[in-house]
């Protein structure tokens, strides 16, 4: 266990739609970050936020954003889906400051297939 | 530009057999570098990381990684495989000193331990 956890695990969205998927960080964690997982491959940065600002960003388009909340929870949301945006989304938790010094926990995912 | 390369798509050993689980890395400076498993249906685990201290890392569950920078290499080792070691293994790299926890994952090494 981890102490990070998503939802749903599982949804099936039509193209064209917006989803929205949910994460509860680990206590104590103020910092998110978002991850997809195409199949077959590993995971690509999405986003990440801190203290309620996203402070980087992977090579993603517009269309994915995100919220963080005072509790540190937080949203990936995806506008106008394409077939290709069906993948493992991962959510993971962490402290502020790089990863040499934190240690990075991830939930189990909301697989997202889009038809 | 930061990446790793995982050398090996798929790695099949019998239980009790070493594992060597390949990863090569590419960075203009000094990464860090993790190794995460990823069990079916379950979210990722860290396995080991390493940040410039001592070159050989002991990681959980007997893995063991050895840093060498003359090679660019990061391999995962473990001296007798388990049939619970059966698993996605992704070999990691993240920038030092960066403003945010960004991951960069390799493609994965799928291993199969034979009974």
């Amino acid at each position: 266990e981890t102490g990070v956890t998503q939802s749903p695990t599982h949804l099936i969205k039509t193209r064209g739609q917006q989803v929205t998927l949910r994460c509860s960080s680990q206590s104590g964690h103020n910092t998110v970050s978002w991850y997809q997982q195409a199949l077959g491959q590993g995971p690509q940065f999405i986003f990440q936020y801190y203290r309620e600002e996203e402070n980087g960003r992977g090579n993603f388009p517009p269309r994915f954003s995100g919220l963080q909340f005072p509790n540190y929870s937080s949203e990936l949301n995806v506008n106008a889906l394409e077939l290709d945006d069906s993948a493992l989304y991962l959510c993971a938790s962490s402290l502020a400051g790089d990863s040499a010094g934190n240690t990075i926990y991830f939930g189990e995912g909301s697989w997202l297939t889009v038809v | 530009a930061q990446s790793v390369t995982q050398l090996d798509s798929h790695v099949s050993v019998s239980e009790g057999t070493p594992v060597l689980l390949r990863c090569n890395y590419s960075s203009s400076y000094s990464p860090s570098l993790f190794w995460y498993v990823q069990h079916p249906n379950k979210g990722l685990q860290l396995l080991l990381k390493y940040t410039s201290a001592a070159t050989l890392v002991k990681g959980i569950n007997g893995f063991e990684a050895e840093f060498k920078k003359s090679e660019t290499s990061f391999h995962l080792t473990k001296p007798s495989a388990h049939m619970s070691d059966a698993a996605e293994y992704f070999c990691v790299v993240s920038p030092t000193g960066g403003a945010t926890n960004k991951l960069i994952f390799g493609t994965g090494t799928l291993l199969a331990v034979q009974p």
